[in-house]
């Protein structure tokens, strides 16, 4: 089966640098939900998106944007990188019609800040 | 959001079975109990779901008493590779299927040869 798509897998950036990650969730999976994981730590959420538009935000940081386009796919945006940036970002995705259907996660993009 | 506990870490043998329980005594009426599974650097993976009574499904089973106070990830026959570590989480299931979840501290289970 299909599942959560997110790309790069791996990126690493200079502080002040700005990243793109993209995520592409299951088909006709319409709510899409990005989290953090620092090293040894628990996920976080960040915010998500429901049909193209913002629906919740959580701990995401000023100097981080995200969207959600007309295909579904979303692309979280990172601006001024500082070292404490460097983690692991997941994506999920699920199904507003199936209210039974949980989060599936993608095995995220591991960004390293230098 | 209800808060969950749930023990640090327990260890097991292979062909064990093993029971990992979790607090959630604020639970809401709407609230879903949701058990991941999470191995390093991969995105947590679903493994059960329930509101109340008894969930099973091919590889766990979710048993929740009445008051949903707590609620139990029984793992049948584990092995090696069931090394990872577990999350419990409580959240309300929108209509819209929508649910924010909320990561607390999972429990690290290993199991040994």
């Amino acid at each position: 089966a299909a599942g959560v798509i997110q790309s790069p897998r791996h990126l690493i950036k200079e502080k002040r640098e700005t990243a793109t990650l993209k995520c592409y969730p299951i088909p006709r999976h319409d709510t899409v939900y990005w989290y953090q994981q620092g090293p040894g730590q628990d996920p976080q959420f960040l915010i998500s998106f429901y049909e193209k538009m913002q629906s919740d935000k959580g701990s995401i940081p000023d100097r981080f944007s995200a969207q959600q386009f007309s295909d579904y796919h979303s692309e979280l945006n990172m601006s001024s990188l500082e070292l404490g940036d460097s983690a692991l970002y997941f994506c999920a995705s699920s199904p507003s019609d199936r209210p039974d259907q949980p989060q599936h996660f993608g095995d995220g993009t591991r960004l390293s800040i230098l | 959001l209800a808060k969950t506990t749930q023990p640090i870490s327990m260890d097991s043998y292979e062909g064990q079975e093993v029971n990992i329980t979790c607090s959630h005594n604020n639970i809401a009426t709407n609230d879903y109990i949701t058990w991941y599974q999470q191995f390093p650097s991969q995105g947590p993976r679903f493994i059960i779901q329930g509101y109340k009574t008894k969930v099973t499904n091919e590889v766990a089973s979710l048993f929740i008493p009445a008051d949903r106070k707590s609620s139990t990830l029984s793992l049948p026959r584990v092995s090696l590779s069931d090394t990872a570590v577990y999350y419990c989480l409580v959240a309300p299931v929108m209509n819209s299927g929508y649910s924010t979840l909320t990561f607390g501290k999972g429990t690290m289970l290993l199991v040994s040869p």
